[in-house]
């Protein structure tokens, strides 16, 4: 139990375009996931926090417009990042923090999605 | 606020021996620990968590950590080494008072060498 997935796994995408990621709690509800990201040989930075049926809480320094977020239930939270560029290349993975069950308010995280702006 | 620093951003061992990663945290709260391993290309996994209950926390694959809350640490260790702990290992603290917010250590390269 307590899997989260994401997908595309990675995907690769011209400059100007957008483009979409997905995570779903599989087996779980959360009303709150994180979207972070990971360049080559760092840590982890959290981006912010999707609340599900409300705006997401950007961390600071980064751009709401250009990194929307949506989180229409309680399963599914995408990120979608317009207009990329190169310097938005790097790894991306969410984290659900279950909502109720065996494993409440515990994090999962997902397997990580590589974008590649070309 | 809430950090944590991890002392060491590589660690080499030989198979069998033992591993010591080394990780200091700063909260303003009670913090929950926790030790996460990522492999290449991979999300992260959770090894163990410290929550306030005992301070020698047993996780998976022989790993173990202690909360030593007099020196701010959490070491994560483990007796003898495998090839298959060669990964990157991220010390993570979150804070109640931080939303439940996890901040990320920079993380350590384990190698383990034959």
């Amino acid at each position: 139990g307590a899997v989260v997935s994401q997908h595309p796994s990675w995907v690769i995408c011209k400059s100007g375009t957008s483009v979409k990621i997905e995570c779903r709690s599989l087996d779980f509800q959360a009303t709150t996931m994180f979207w972070y990201r990971q360049f080559p040989k760092q840590s982890l930075m959290l981006m912010a926090t999707s609340n599900e049926g409300s705006k997401a809480t950007y961390e600071q320094g980064v751009e709401k417009d250009k990194f929307l977020i949506n989180h229409a239930s309680l399963t599914l939270s995408t990120l979608t990042v317009t207009s990329a560029h190169p310097e938005d290349s790097s790894f991306y993975i969410c984290s659900a923090r279950s909502s109720s069950g065996a494993h409440y308010n515990e994090q999962f995280f997902g397997p990580g999605t590589r974008l590649t702006v070309l | 606020a809430q950090s944590v620093t991890q002392l060491d951003s590589h660690v080499s061992v030989s198979e069998g021996t033992p591993v010591l990663l080394r990780c200091n945290y700063s909260s303003s709260y009670s913090p929950s620990l926790f030790w996460y391993v990522q492999h290449p290309n991979k999300g992260l996994q959770l090894l163990l968590k410290y929550t306030s209950a005992a301070t020698l926390v047993k996780g998976i694959n022989g790993f173990e950590a202690e909360f030593k809350k007099s020196e701010t640490s959490f070491h994560l260790t483990k007796p003898s080494a495998h090839m298959s702990d060669a990964a990157e290992y991220f010390c993570v603290v979150s804070g109640t008072g931080g939303g439940n917010k996890l901040t990320f250590g920079t993380g350590t390269q384990l190698k383990v060498e034959l």
